[in-house]
C-alpha cells in the first residue's frame, strides 16, 4: 500500500536560517508528489507539485523542492525562513490517475524562533 | 485568484442529527473531493466525485455518508446519524479537469458533534 513517512514531527528553526523538511513515500512507480502547507485554522494551501521532468521544482512563497528516485524522497526546502512560515507542512502523493486520493503524511509542526 | 468556498465554517449538531456541509468547487474544475481531518491527526481522504458519480471513495465513507452536486456550482456532503466520532475537520477539494494538477482545499468546516 502507498505510503507517506515524515519522520520530523516538530522542527524549530531560527528566523533567517534554512530549512528542509523530510519527506519519504511507498510506492511501486513514481507517484506526482506535493506538499501543502496549513496555518492554524486554515485550510491546506498547494505550495508545490512534481509531476515528471526535472526534480527541483519550485513553489510559492520561496519553497522548493527535490525529487529524488533513488532515496524516494520529496524534501522541501527554504534558504531563509521567515516568522510567517510557523505552520504545519503536509507531503502528499496521489497515484498518477484522474481524481485519485491524495494520501498525506502525518505533518510536520515548523516553528520559527526569534 | 479562484478558490473553493465552504459553508458553514463550524457546525454544531447533536448525535443523531443529519448534517450537510457545503462546497463550492473552482469553476473550470471538474473533479471534486472530501478529506477530513479529526484533531491532531492527519488529512484522511473520504471520497471523490466526477461526472455525476463516486469514482472512489475510502472505508471512512460508509453508507452514513453521502455526496451530491445539486446544481452546476455546489458540492455536499451529508452525514445521515452523526456520531461523536465524526467530530473533525471537513476539507472540500477540487482539481482541474486533467485531475491530476493538484488538488486545491477549502478553508473547511468543524464539525462537531456533542
Amino acid at each position: 500500500a502507498q505510503s507517506v513517512t515524515q519522520p520530523d514531527i516538530h522542527i524549530t528553526v531560527s528566523e533567517g536560517a534554512s530549512l528542509e523538511l523530510r519527506c519519504n513515500y511507498s510506492y511501486g512507480a513514481t507517484p506526482y508528489l506535493f506538499w501543502y502547507v496549513q496555518s492554524p485554522g486554515q485550510g491546506l494551501q498547494l505550495l508545490l507539485k512534481y509531476f515528471s521532468g526535472d526534480t527541483l521544482v519550485q513553489g510559492i512563497k520561496g519553497f522548493e523542492a527535490e525529487f529524488k528516485r533513488s532515496q524516494s524522497s520529496f524534501n522541501l526546502r527554504k534558504p531563509s525562513v521567515h516568522w510567517s512560515d510557523a505552520a504545519e507542512y503536509f507531503c502528499a502523493v496521489v497515484v498518477n490517475q484522474a481524481g485519485t486520493a491524495l494520501i498525506f503524511g502525518k505533518g510536520t509542526t515548523l516553528s520559527v524562533s526569534s | 485568484e479562484p478558490e473553493v468556498t465552504q459553508t458553514p465554517s463550524h457546525q454544531v449538531t447533536q448525535m443523531g442529527q443529519e448534517v450537510i456541509l457545503r462546497c463550492v468547487p473552482i469553476s473550470n474544475h471538474l473533479y471534486f473531493y472530501w478529506y477530513r481531518q479529526i484533531l491532531g491527526q492527519k488529512v484522511e481522504f473520504l471520497v471523490s466525485f466526477y461526472n455525476n458519480e463516486i469514482s472512489e471513495k475510502s472505508e471512512i465513507f460508509d453508507d452514513q455518508f453521502s455526496v451530491e452536486r445539486p446544481d452546476g456550482s455546489n458540492f455536499t456532503l451529508k452525514i445521515r446519524s452523526t456520531k461523536l466520532e465524526d467530530s473533525a475537520m471537513y476539507f472540500c477539494a477540487s482539481s482541474d479537469p486533467g485531475g491530476v494538477g493538484g488538488q486545491y482545499f477549502g478553508p473547511g468546516t468543524r464539525l462537531t458533534v456533542t
